[in-house]
Formats: C-alpha cells, sequence, structure tokens
C-alpha cells in the first residue's frame, strides 16, 4: 500500500523554468512533510520541510505549498539549475513518533537542460 | 564530522550467503535506521533503534537483523540472502529521537544477489 503518491515520475526542464513535482498522501495523522535531494550515487539529503500548521514555505528558490484538505503538496524549484538536476523525495510522516518512520514518494527524476 | 558512513559501496553475493553492511556516525545520535531503495519505491524503513541496546522492526524487517551495542555503529545482517534483497542501502541518524525531524542519511552500499 502506497501511502504517499509522488508524479511524475521524471520531469525535464529548461534553465531558468520551474520545476514542480506534487505528492499526495492517506493519513491524515501525517504532520510533517520533508523533501530529500539525491545526487547519484549519495545518499538523500534533506532540502526542505513543511508542517500542516502553514499553507507555504520557502527557502531560497525552493517552496513547498501544502493543501491539507485535498491532502497534497508540492515542490516547486523556480529558476531551476543544471546543478539542481537530481531525484527528489517527498515524505510523510508523524513528527512525534518512536520509529521515526518517513514514508517515501517513489521519487521524482529531475533534468535541467543548460 | 565524517557523518554517516557506510561500508562497503558495493558488494555481490550469491543466494544463500550472508553478509553485515556497515554503519557508523560520529555525531553522538542516538536515533539510527537502515532504509531500502528500490525503483519505483522510494524508500522503505528495515530496522531502527533509539538508542544502544535498544531496535525495532520497521515495514521491512524479514532476512535482516540489526544489533546496537555502541551509539556509533548500526550493522545491518544479511542471514541468507535472495535476490529479492537486491537494492541500495541506506543507513541514516538523527539527533532527535522519538521524532522524524533531520534525518542524515549515508551514502548507500549498493548490494546485489544473484
Amino acid at each position: 500500500q502506497q501511502q504517499v503518491k509522488q508524479s511524475p515520475q521524471s520531469l525535464i526542464v529548461q534553465k531558468g523554468g520551474i520545476s514542480i513535482i506534487n505528492c499526495a498522501y492517506e493519513n491524515t495523522a501525517f504532520d510533517y512533510f520533508p523533501w530529500y535531494q539525491q545526487f547519484p550515487g549519495k545518499g538523500p539529503a534533506l532540502l526542505i520541510a513543511i508542517r500542516p500548521d502553514v499553507s507555504e514555505k520557502k527557502e531560497g528558490r525552493f517552496t513547498i505549498s501544502f493543501n491539507k484538505s485535498a491532502k497534497q503538496f508540492s515542490l516547486h524549484i523556480m529558476d531551476s539549475q543544471p546543478g539542481d538536476s537530481a531525484t527528489y523525495f517527498c515524505a510523510a510522516s508523524k513528527v512525534y513518533s518512536n520509529t521515526g518512520k518517513l514514508i517515501f514518494g517513489q521519487g521524482t527524476t529531475l533534468q535541467v537542460k543548460p | 564530522n565524517a557523518g554517516v558512513t557506510q561500508t562497503p559501496k558495493f558488494q555481490v553475493l550469491k543466494t544463500g550467503q550472508s553478509m553485515t553492511l556497515q554503519c557508523a556516525q560520529d555525531m553522538n545520535h542516538e536515533y539510527m535506521s537502515w532504509y531500502r531503495q528500490d525503483p519505483g519505491m522510494g524508500l522503505r524503513l528495515i530496522h531502527y533503534s533509539v538508542g544502544a541496546g535498544i531496535t525495532d522492526q520497521g515495514e521491512v524487517p524479514n532476512g535482516y537483523n540489526v544489533s546496537r551495542s555502541t551509539t556509533e555503529d548500526f550493522p545491518l545482517r544479511l542471514l541468507s540472502a535472495a535476490p529479492s534483497q537486491t537494492s541500495v542501502y541506506f543507513c541514516a541518524s538523527s539527533s532527535q529521537p522519538g521524532t522524524s525531524y533531520e534525518q542524515y542519511f549515508g551514502p548507500g552500499t549498493r548490494l546485489t544477489v544473484t
């Protein structure tokens, strides 16, 4: 059972364009929604995260938009750069949990063309 | 700080062989975990530990054992390797046990079982 669904599977964007990756979750108990960035041959690294008390969080060129009623959240990368080419994973979890378990989406491979 | 380190980077096993994937962190983090990454499935939690001497099962624990004798080390043992265990394995740690915040991932071990 896939509790977090991510789309698209792959994305090609021109340099300077906007990259948008979408995720939908099922469990209304989730209250922490991070995005991880993974470069080839490396482990995932936390990029940006949001809690459901806000609808948007921005850090530099990266913005998370969160829609609690629709149970959806998305990552927007403004002014996309070739260095942003990586695989992006959304995740969801209950923040306060002994397991610390993150439920990951399937991943999106982003290619930014120069 | 080296962060989270994993060895080996690559490993090929024959069906039925056993091996141990090593994970170490030098950040004095109490929480450590193991995930496996498979195409189209994101990352899934195998086992986790909230401190030395304390381990528990995650989402996909079958075929794997863990122990935590020190804060720094969290090895993952494959008891009798099967082709279904071909995957990329990531170890992670966090300074905030009891939450899913701020998880730092190692560089991964790519395992192939023939």
